[in-house]
């Protein structure tokens, strides 16, 4: 498998403008994940679905951020409208079972996203 | 609150030496705990997950250590390597959907 596959590697935009990251998860994964790092906060868990459904999206920041899994195999985040302080690394992860579950969460090469 | 804290922030070693990474955490009820080793520019990558019952976990020349009566985890890296150099991230899961992040070490290995 070619592992987590993630779209575009690096973004530059302007604020305002509207950002869609995508990810693809490893087949047979039921879980995919979307994580945003930065130098100040860390890694952190923005959204995750099991079986295509939203489970927790406690920490997607604002309603500007929404993410859409419309199939096993694709998924997206996407921002609207950008701020700078959206700037980081954007992370997608898939994974056999839930969040907290004993089981190894594969992560993709992330998005390096600028918002100017 | 749930928190994960890791030490030291930063450390350098030489290449061969070994050294041991922290991490303590509050999150309860805990499920299990994973250390991450993440390259400069690319995905963390697991390296071990450990349940309550389990206390030692090696993968190669890593070994993490877990006491669940303090609430405290280490991860021992023997004999370092160049590729060593990277961050380390201890995450805890409470169960279900609920994990919290550890800030990362960051380990440079010097020749």
């Amino acid at each position: 498998d070619a592992g987590v596959i993630q779209s575009p590697r690096h973004e530059v935009t302007e604020m305002g403008q509207e950002v869609t990251l995508r990810c693809k998860p490893i087949s047979g994964h039921n879980s995919l994940f979307w994580y945003r790092q930065t130098m100040m906060r860390g890694l952190e868990l923005l959204i995750y679905f099991n079986n295509n459904v939203p489970i927790d999206d406690s920490g997607m920041p604002e309603d500007r951020f929404s993410a859409k899994m419309p199939n096993a195999s694709f998924s997206t985040l996407k921002i609207q409208p950008s701020e700078p302080r959206d700037s980081a690394v954007y992370f997608c992860a898939s994974s056999l079972g839930l969040a907290g579950d004993v089981e190894t969460q594969y992560f993709g090469p992330g998005t390096r996203l600028l918002v100017l | 609150k749930n928190q994960v804290e890791q030490s030291p922030q930063s450390l350098i070693i030489l290449e061969g030496k070994n050294c041991t990474l922290q991490c303590n955490y509050t999150v309860s009820p805990f499920s299990n705990l994973r250390w991450y080793k993440q390259d400069t520019g690319r995905g963390p990558v697991s390296l071990t997950i450990m349940t309550f019952s389990e206390n030692t976990k090696s993968n190669g020349r890593y070994t993490a250590t877990l006491d669940a009566d303090t609430k405290q985890s280490s991860l021992h890296i023997t004999a370092s390597q160049l590729s060593d150099s990277a961050s380390y991230i201890c995450v805890v899961s409470a169960g279900g959907n609920k994990l919290t992040f550890g800030g990362g070490t960051r380990v440079l290995v010097k020749p």
